[in-house]
């Protein structure tokens, strides 16, 4: 089992929508916890991170839960523009801060 | 430009060659990473520099792959032997402060094709 599962789509909706993703990790001493976000081909960026009392930019929405170890991103009024792959992040708790990566949920918005 | 910038953005082998990436960091920053990305995945941490010191490797860098930065700033990671396994795009990334929720500054990637 991964330490980090996200379904990975693709997600197929209509430039409007509200979109969730979801995403499971399985250690609980799990420290930080981010949504980076990735074009084809390109390299992964920071989207926001997570927080528990929950966090807002802009359209975009984070959730987490760490009794259910549990961390989500909502994504309102979808724009063409958000159509890539989103990547679900946390961090241990060790001394080199490394990110372990789900795989990933492929986000599709048509016109 | 003043990101991390990584060289070749793209290599091609044949199976059994050597081959030598690079990777400069944004400056100053004192953490280094290097991850590893295969097709439909998420990227795979790799090793951990804090300034010129290597501090963590992954169980996925066998012997075949060495990385070094040995004044600090920029990094190399070379793999001998390339195995078509070894295809994958290899991504480095930088980070400037030990917190934890300190951003992870990537590069563009190198896209390594073994035939």
């Amino acid at each position: 089992r991964k330490e980090v599962e996200q379904d990975p789509g693709p997600f197929n909706v209509p430039e409007g929508a509200t979109v969730a993703f979801n995403c499971t990790y399985s250690n609980s001493a799990s420290q930080s916890f981010f949504w980076y976000r990735q074009d084809c081909r390109k390299e992964p960026k920071l989207l926001m991170s997570v927080y528990s009392s929950g966090n807002e930019d802009g359209r975009f929405t984070a959730q987490l839960n760490r009794a259910s170890q549990y961390i989500s991103l909502l994504i309102r009024d979808s724009k063409l523009s958000d159509s890539a792959t989103y990547l679900c992040v946390v961090t241990r708790m060790d001394s080199s801060y490394k990110l372990i990566f789900g795989s990933g949920t492929r986000l599709l918005v048509r016109p | 430009d003043t990101g991390v910038s990584q060289d070749p953005r793209h290599k091609i082998t044949k199976r059994g060659q050597n081959v030598t990436f690079r990777c400069d960091p944004i400056s100053e920053h004192n953490r280094l990473y290097w991850y590893r990305q295969t097709l439909g995945q998420g990227p795979e941490f790799l090793t951990y520099f804090q300034n010129e010191a290597q501090l963590e490797k992954s169980r996925l860098l066998s012997d075949r792959f060495s990385a070094e930065r040995p004044k600090g700033s920029f990094s190399t990671l070379e793999i001998q032997r390339t195995e078509q396994g070894d295809s994958a795009m290899y991504l480095c990334a930088s980070s400037p402060s030990v917190q934890p929720s300190s951003e992870q500054f990537f590069g563009p990637g190198t896209r390594l094709t073994v035939l």
